[in-house]
């Protein structure tokens, strides 16, 4: 298994721009998550999937932010018309169901500059 | 409500010491799940342990020791004999109940291991 994957690692984009990025889990984990994390600070909880269900948003989760887990595999979080208080490190995690708040394994995040 | 303090943002040691991170975590809960993790400066998060509520034992892993002390909502991490590749940023996370994994996060340390 290679882990937690996600594309692009790095997007620049211009303000106003729409960017998309994609996530594949650990294969047979059935939870998804999405953090964002600003620099100096922790990740901060964006959204959770069990399988293609999006179970939780956080407050945090714009009407911009829109999240997708189609087939409940891998995952897309798109963000429209972006502005330069997006700019963070947006990391995806995953984790199986047979543990019950078993650990997350996290991918190296999507480290998105808009400017 | 959920709060993880981590109130030393820097730690600086020379190779060889002990180090220990401090984790202080407030919640209502009784039913809790505590979790230290560690960013490289690769950027992706590195579950280093998780710990529940009902289980005060503490715990070593080779050089990394954790003490749980409910008594005074800690979970502080000691990393014993350190070495330059244990810099990095630590996080301490808390999760509440059973069947999710939504941790807070706290700000992180900063260790800076000096040869």
């Amino acid at each position: 298994d290679t882990g937690v994957s996600q594309d692009p690692r790095h997007k620049i984009t211009k303000r106003g721009q729409n960017v998309t990025f994609r996530c594949d889990p650990i294969s047979e984990h059935n939870r998804l998550y999405w953090y964002r994390q600003t620099l100096g600070q922790g990740p901060e909880f964006l959204t959770y999937f069990q399988n293609e269900a999006q179970l939780e948003k956080s407050r945090l989760l714009s009407d911009r932010f829109s999240a997708e887990r189609p087939k409940g595999s891998f995952s897309t979080l798109e963000i429209q018309r972006t502005e330069q208080g997006d700019s963070a490190m947006y990391l995806c995690a995953s984790s199986s169901k047979q543990d019950m708040n078993t650990e997350a394994f996290f991918g190296q995040g999507t480290r998105l500059t808009v400017v | 409500a959920q709060k993880v303090t981590q109130a030393q943002t820097e730690i600086s040691v020379v190779e060889k010491e002990d180090v220990t991170l401090d984790c202080v975590y407030e919640t209502r809960d009784t039913t809790y799940y505590l979790f230290w993790y560690k960013q490289p400066p690769s950027g992706e998060l590195v579950f280093l342990i998780r710990r529940n509520s009902f289980d005060e034992q503490n715990e070593i892993s080779g050089r990394y020791s954790w003490n749980f002390q409910k008594s005074t909502s800690s979970f502080n991490f000691t990393i014993t004999a350190s070495q330059v590749v244990d810099s990095a940023v630590y996080f301490c996370a808390l999760s509440e109940g059973e069947g999710s994994y939504i941790p807070t996060f706290g700000r992180g340390t900063s260790l800076i291991v000096h040869p």
